[in-house]
């Protein structure tokens, strides 16, 4: 079946810091990745869309220059967290989709971040 | 606006049968899926359907009724590992966007 990876799975940052987190489809292309944030006990919210070769597609309310999202190749997206505050303390989740024709996103393990 | 509906929590006892309703309103629809995600984990794919009717897949199966933007998931002969979250998402939108909106997700325990 189709994996999706996250690293890191865990991280801890100071407050004004930023943080990357990668997100890597490892037996299949992803044309499309998404990005999620989950708040404890609350369900996914999806951050952004990221296409492959193009500028990603943020939903409303989330800051783009805040939440920097890179899809450079078609195994890999990356998020970069600027700035980071603890409010942004959260779980997030990416997933990846092959392309069209394919119905089912296949999830990363998720990347818990704390900023203290 | 966007609104899917789940219960909060559900309990239910081993080798019992559970159905977990879901209710949307979206602007579009382009299918109906459900997760199940263990805490601190991603979710993981259990169903999916676009047409109205029943899929089966072992001990889970899920039904969909579009004209009433009703789901519900069925687990029969439950076992303790089965307690989880269950999520229901609908694809808003264009097929090739794979938008996905979730619902706020059922919190199942299994008791023995």
């Amino acid at each position: 079946g189709a994996v999706v990876s996250q690293h890191p799975s865990r991280v801890i940052c100071k407050s004004g810091t930023s943080v990357k987190i990668e997100c890597r489809s490892l037996d299949f292309q992803a044309t499309t990745m998404f990005w999620y944030r989950q708040f404890p006990k609350q369900s996914l919210m999806l951050m952004a869309t990221s296409n492959e070769g193009s500028k990603a597609t943020y939903e409303q309310g989330v800051e783009k220059d805040k939440f920097l999202i890179n899809h450079a190749s078609l195994t890999l997206s990356t998020l970069t967290v600027t700035s980071a505050h603890p409010e942004d303390s959260s779980f997030y989740i990416c997933s990846a989709r092959s392309g069209q024709g394919k119905d089912e996103q296949y999830f990363g393990p998720g990347t818990r971040l704390t900023v203290t | 606006g966007q609104n899917i509906d789940q219960p909060t929590e559900m309990t239910a006892t081993e080798g019992a049968i559970v159905q977990i309703n879901c209710t949307y309103q979206t602007s579009g629809f382009n299918g109906l899926f459900w997760y199940q995600q263990h805490a601190g984990e991603a979710p993981t794919f259990l169903s999916y359907n676009v047409l109205d009717g029943l899929e089966e897949k072992g001990r889970f199966s899920s039904f969909l009724s579009r004209s009433k933007g009703y789901s519900y998931l069925l687990l029969k002969e439950l076992q303790m590992k089965d307690s989880a979250s269950y999520l229901c998402a609908v694809r808003d939108g264009p097929y090739n966007t794979d938008k996905l909106i979730f619902g706020t997700g059922t919190r199942l325990q299994v008791f023995p």
